[in-house]
């Protein structure tokens, strides 16, 4: 069964909008999370590195004040895409590495798809 | 940004036959990974090669890894319909962040009937 719950799977709304989304570690506990931003056909483009009880860390070209995050618990990070604007649609996914060791692979929820009208 | 490049982009085979997909590269990695990801659907961890192997088997995949040529592969053998998907390599870098991973440009493979 799936070990990273994203939520919602899709969502539809009118520019202007926040919308916020959210990702749970089920049966662990993550005090990193990822999320990644996926066009169409493309690949998964990092966004963001949450951290729990922390900053976020953002790659190049992600604007902080456009994609907030917040990790405030061991399972639960979540990203809210503010004032949302038709160019932001896209595929959002979001993933946990389990345990500490380097050699561990991540596990990543199903995705959000958004759709800004 | 992407780390490397994977080819072919797309890979259109038969039913019963193998698939072969290579990712290539950039950095040193501590480790790379193979990934599926079904359309419209998050990903799917497949198998991971550390850095001191060279090849890898879980059921009817297998991996290889040269670190000199900084290029994996990925060959499913006996395809089946079911297989369709998109393939992403990923690589965790030897240096820097301890968990993020950066991704290739992923392989669609269509397996027919």
């Amino acid at each position: 069964g799936a070990v990273v719950s994203q939520h919602p799977s899709w969502v539809i709304c009118k520019s202007g909008t926040s919308v916020k989304i959210e990702c749970r570690s089920l049966d662990f506990q993550a005090t990193t999370m990822f999320w990644y931003r996926q066009f169409p056909k493309q690949s998964l483009m990092l966004m963001a590195t949450s951290n729990e009880g922390s900053k976020a860390t953002y790659e190049q070209g992600v604007e902080k004040d456009k994609f907030l995050i917040n990790h405030a618990s061991l399972t639960l990070s979540t990203l809210t895409v503010t004032s949302a604007h038709p160019e932001d649609s896209s595929f959002y996914i979001c993933s946990a590495p389990r345990g500490g060791a380097s050699n561990q692979p991540q596990h990543f929820g199903d995705g959000t798809r958004l759709s800004i009208l | 940004s992407q780390q490397g490049e994977e080819d072919p982009q797309a890979l259109s085979i038969q039913e019963g036959e193998n698939a072969t997909m290579n990712c290539s590269y950039k950095t040193s990695i501590n480790n790379l990974q193979w990934y599926r990801q079904n359309s419209g659907r998050g990903l799917v961890h497949l198998i991971l090669i550390r850095s001191n192997e060279r090849e890898k088997h879980s059921g009817r995949l297998r991996v290889t890894l040269d670190t000199s040529k900084k290029s994996s592969s990925l060959l499913i053998t006996a395809s089946r319909a079911a297989d369709t998907a998109s393939y992403f390599c990923a690589t965790k870098a030897l240096a820097g962040s301890a968990r993020q991973l950066t991704f290739g440009s992923g392989t669609q493979l269509t397996v027919l009937p």
